[in-house]
């Protein structure tokens, strides 16, 4: 599976939309991007997926650039709630393996 | 109305002993997996089950095997624990083995081995 690269951390503004980068250079064609989040001390839980087109649901937006070597998992209107360690993933099958994620912190 | 649930939640141990840890899912999902995730953060797949049969085996030691004795379940055994087999353990369930499956997690088993 191809690796994800993702900030170490970064700050957002309560109410305010959270933009997390991820750069997959090396995804091949049949690779799914996926973004799971883990709460501190809970386990991941499921955000949002997608192979090329962007996609939305109720939690979030996922764009994928044209060439896929990079997505970026939108959150409109962070809360509080929403701190926590964000993986980006890029697997062909369902086995997942989580980097280092990008730890958000949602301020007031 | 927990959909994956693990029991322990914390497991304190000696090293050379051997012990357990339970995962149970109610969502009626036909595979269930063990990941691991170190002190460094990382998680990683270590088995998966689908419908009672072993389909990933990661490069584990011979010293873990999971069991499976039904779809709902999916538990860990540790023989011989040692000092670097402390991690947090988490067990996931999914519908089936297609990759767009949402895996869902359980609360996970802190696993200290002294």
């Amino acid at each position: 599976d191809a690796k994800t690269t993702q900030p170490t951390s970064m700050d957002c503004a309560e109410g305010r939309a959270a933009n997390l980068p991820c750069n997959h250079s090396t995804i091949s064609g049949n690779e799914y991007v996926y973004w799971y989040r883990q709460i501190h001390s809970q386990g991941p839980q499921y955000i949002i997926h997608g192979l090329k087109n962007n996609e939305t649901n109720e939690m979030a937006s996922l764009i994928i650039t044209e060439d896929r070597k990079s997505s970026t998992l939108i959150l409109p209107h962070a809360t509080l709630r929403d701190t926590a360690v964000y993986y980006c993933i890029v697997s062909a099958g369902n086995k997942l393996t989580f980097g280092g994620g990008t730890r958000v912190l949602v301020k007031p | 109305d927990t959909a994956v649930s693990q029991t322990p939640k914390y497991l304190v141990t000696q090293m050379g002993n051997d012990k357990s840890i339970k995962c149970e899912q109610n969502l009626g999902h036909d595979t269930m997996y063990w990941y691991k995730q170190d002190s460094k953060k990382f998680l990683k797949i270590m088995f998966s089950y689908n419908n009672k049969e072993l389909i990933i085996n990661e490069t584990v030691p011979n010293r873990f095997s999971p069991k499976s004795p039904d779809k709902a379940h999916l538990n860990l055994h540790i023989n011989s624990l040692e000092l670097g087999d402390s991690a947090v353990y988490f067990c996931a369930s999914s519908p089936s083995t297609i990759r767009t499956d949402t895996q869902y997690f359980g609360p996970g088993t802190r696993l200290t081995v002294l």
